[in-house]
């Protein structure tokens, strides 16, 4: 089955430590992205890769880092420099020509 | 940049009911997409629509992509429990390349 998979579905880490959250997609899709969603924030942008070993910000890029280094593969992590970290994290990718965008099931990451 | 703008932030629907919402910008758009999502769970997509004017039918949802490329409305016929979750609406202007404006989201309840 094709599909895009986030892992863990739920991470737990201490204040300071750098987390890194997994996204790993087998649609063939040239573009992947990161959000951020808070409870009546909506999708919030935080980096976006078109294409191998090129990657943007987006609206919220500070205190997150990615890499990709693989077509199929978007890390992202979460260092000590982000002040609030704990929220739900949402991997998607989409196909170069076609804005539709498919999402994982998300990552909900709390820092304690 | 670029808003989508999505209200009321909550709705509440008797079972049954049929409900709608708009979805508007000050911007024009080539794609309009509806998303869900259930509660933990990444979106899903309900309906894209890629042409001024469409109107668009999956199951009891039907949207439509406004004539002035401006806007986009949702409409759920016969509610029922499983409607529940946050819609979004989503947008793209120039299809390739680019990246997808996200609304903040409706949270629907239905109430049995």
């Amino acid at each position: 089955d094709g599909g895009i998979t986030q892992s863990p579905k739920y991470l737990f880490r201490k204040e300071g430590q750098n987390v890194t959250l997994s996204c790993e997609q087998n649609l063939n899709h040239d573009a992947m992205y990161w959000y951020r969603q808070d409870p009546g924030q909506g999708l919030r942008l935080i980096y976006y890769s078109q294409i191998v070993n090129d990657f943007q910000k987006g609206d919220i890029a500070e205190g997150y880092s990615v890499s990709r280094e693989k077509k199929e593969s978007f890390p992202l992590t979460v260092t000590s420099a982000q002040k609030n970290p704990t929220a739900f994290y949402l991997c998607a990718s989409s196909d170069r020509e076609n804005p539709e965008a498919f999402f994982g099931q998300g990552t909900r990451l709390t820092v304690v | 940049g670029q808003q989508l703008n999505q209200s009321p932030q909550s709705m509440f629907i008797q079972e049954g009911e049929d409900v709608s919402m708009n979805c508007t910008s000050s911007s024009i758009f080539n794609t309009w997409l509806w998303y869900k999502q259930d509660p933990g769970e990444g979106p899903v997509l309900l309906i894209a629509l890629y042409k001024a004017g469409e109107l668009t039918s999956n199951g009891r949802l039907t949207a439509q992509f406004g004539i002035t490329r401006k806007d986009s409305f949702l409409n759920i016929s016969a509610s029922i429990p499983s409607d529940v979750g946050i819609y979004f609406c989503a947008a793209d202007y120039t299809g390739a390349n680019s990246k997808l404006t996200f609304g903040k989201g409706i949270t629907l309840s239905v109430r049995p």
